[in-house]
């Protein structure tokens, strides 16, 4: 039971335009979510978070948005660079009292030169 | 400030061998994490502790699997014996408190291959 889905494997986007990934969870009663990047032999990095009581957060190039409603969330990368290529992560914390992380399957993103 | 910190960086035993992990978290984070990430998936959580005592060690599997956290800072997680299904990178990642919004904060991870 995935309750955190990322659907598209991966995206290849030109340099300067947009890149967008996409993020869909099953649980209504999630609140909360975060997106990491993660490099290759490296470990997931802390991107950007978003809680269920905004619509949308935004940090420089990257925002997110959240669609409560359609239980949808997207980060969006303008413009991207090269350097953003790696594997994006959405997540989302579960529990009560003690929290632990559920993650999607990953969105691969190359930025072309 | 140092990030987290896990050794080593990659592991390849046979079948049936014991190997085990160490992580040493942020300075003065009182929680630390284990993952483990199988090719082309998320990270799972295999276990959490709050200082040096475990808060969810339900996905771990506990007939091979153990972990420790001495002090509350350190951390070791052991696999005896190993499967070929434990090949996976193995991540620490540790919070400074227990909170739904607190960040967690990834070590490099070891990559553990089980011929």
């Amino acid at each position: 039971d995935q309750q955190v889905k990322q659907n598209s494997p991966s995206l290849s986007v030109q340099e300067g335009r947009i890149s967008i990934l996409n993020c869909d969870y099953t649980n209504s009663m999630f609140d909360y979510f975060l997106w990491y990047k993660k490099y290759p032999a490296e470990g997931p990095t802390f991107l950007i978070s978003i809680s269920s009581i905004k619509d949308k957060n935004e940090d420089g190039r990257f925002t997110v948005f959240l669609n409560k409603s359609a239980k949808h969330l997207s980060l969006h990368i303008v413009p991207s660079q090269p350097g953003d290529s790696a594997v994006y992560f959405c997540a989302a914390p579960v529990g009560s009292g003690t929290y632990k992380y559920i993650f999607g399957t990953g969105t691969r993103l190359k930025v072309l030169a | 400030e140092a990030g987290v910190a896990q050794s080593p960086r990659y592991k390849i035993i046979e079948k049936r061998q014991s190997v085990a992990f160490w992580c040493n978290p942020i300075s003065g984070h009182a929680t630390l994490y284990w993952y483990q990430q199988i090719l082309g998936q998320g990270p799972k959580l295999l276990i959490q502790f709050q200082n040096n005592g475990v808060v969810d060690d339900s996905q771990l599997p506990k007939d091979r699997f153990s972990a420790e956290r001495l002090k509350g800072v350190d951390s070791t997680l052991k696999i005896q014996p190993a499967k070929l299904e434990d090949s996976a990178v193995y991540l620490c990642a540790s919070s400074l408190v227990l909170g739904r919004t607190d960040t967690q904060y990834f070590g490099p991870g070891t990559r553990l291959t089980v011929l």
